[in-house]
């Protein structure tokens, strides 16, 4: 079975410009989060989505922002690129059990953005 | 927001030695996920632990949720274990991870 996939694998975008990055999750899973994890540091959270909906923001300024399709595959879009943007971009998928149990997050390779 | 804290940042160690990682977390969790960051990003899952032991071949982790801590033991460690190693947590309603900064392990041969 395919574990989440996204793409591109690598990018390489200029101040100002705006960048999509693609994840498509485990089959069966409902629920991608995107993560921003900068050189040095843990994965910071963005934005969690779970049937199409937003279920969950971190402290992301308004030039994130992302959507869940139909089939469960998201996009994560970044508006006016900054060099601070330069990080490698995780998607994780899960089952998103509301009522509880076992809710564990599988990550996909990532993309890793550079921002000249 | 929960906080994690990761110890040692660092550890190096020789092949065939043994290790202990730990996680201390500020708050009752609901998930905790152990993971190895490999050199090209790769998060890969080692356990799901939010309470008690669990072991797989040489690792073996131990989460305490009453004394909000989690320990990651690596036995006789070879030098495919180098990476990084992450703690993250989620808790009460949230499902998000909340990371800690990790432990960077090298294995020298």
């Amino acid at each position: 079975d395919a574990g989440v996939t996204q793409s591109p694998t690598h990018l390489i975008k200029t101040r100002g410009q705006h960048v999509t990055l693609r994840c498509s999750p485990i089959s069966g899973h409902k629920s991608v989060s995107w993560y921003q994890q900068v050189l040095g540091q843990g994965p910071q959270f963005i934005f969690q989505y779970y049937e199409k909906e937003e279920r969950g923001r971190g402290n992301f300024p308004d030039r994130f922002s992302a959507r869940q399709f139909p089939n469960y595959s998201s996009e994560l879009n970044v508006n006016a690129l900054l060099l601070g943007d330069s990080a490698l971009y995780l998607c994780a998928s899960s089952l998103f059990r509301t009522g509880g149990g076992k809710n564990i997050q599988y990550f996909g390779a990532g993309t890793r953005l550079s921002v000249l | 927001g929960i906080q994690v804290e990761q110890s040692p940042p660092d550890l190096i160690l020789q092949e065939g030695a043994n290790s202990t990682l730990r996680c201390n977390f500020s708050d009752s969790v609901n998930n905790l996920q152990w993971f190895h960051q490999n050199p090209w990003g790769q998060l890969i899952n080692l356990f799901y632990i939010p309470s008690g032991t669990k072991q797989n071949g040489r690792l073996s982790a131990t989460t305490v949720a009453t004394e909000r801590y989690s320990l990651l033991y690596i036995s006789s460690s070879q030098t495919t274990d180098s990476g990084v190693y992450f703690c993250a947590v989620s808790s009460g309603s949230a499902r998000q991870l909340t990371f800690g900064s990790g432990t960077q392990l090298t294995v020298l041969p």
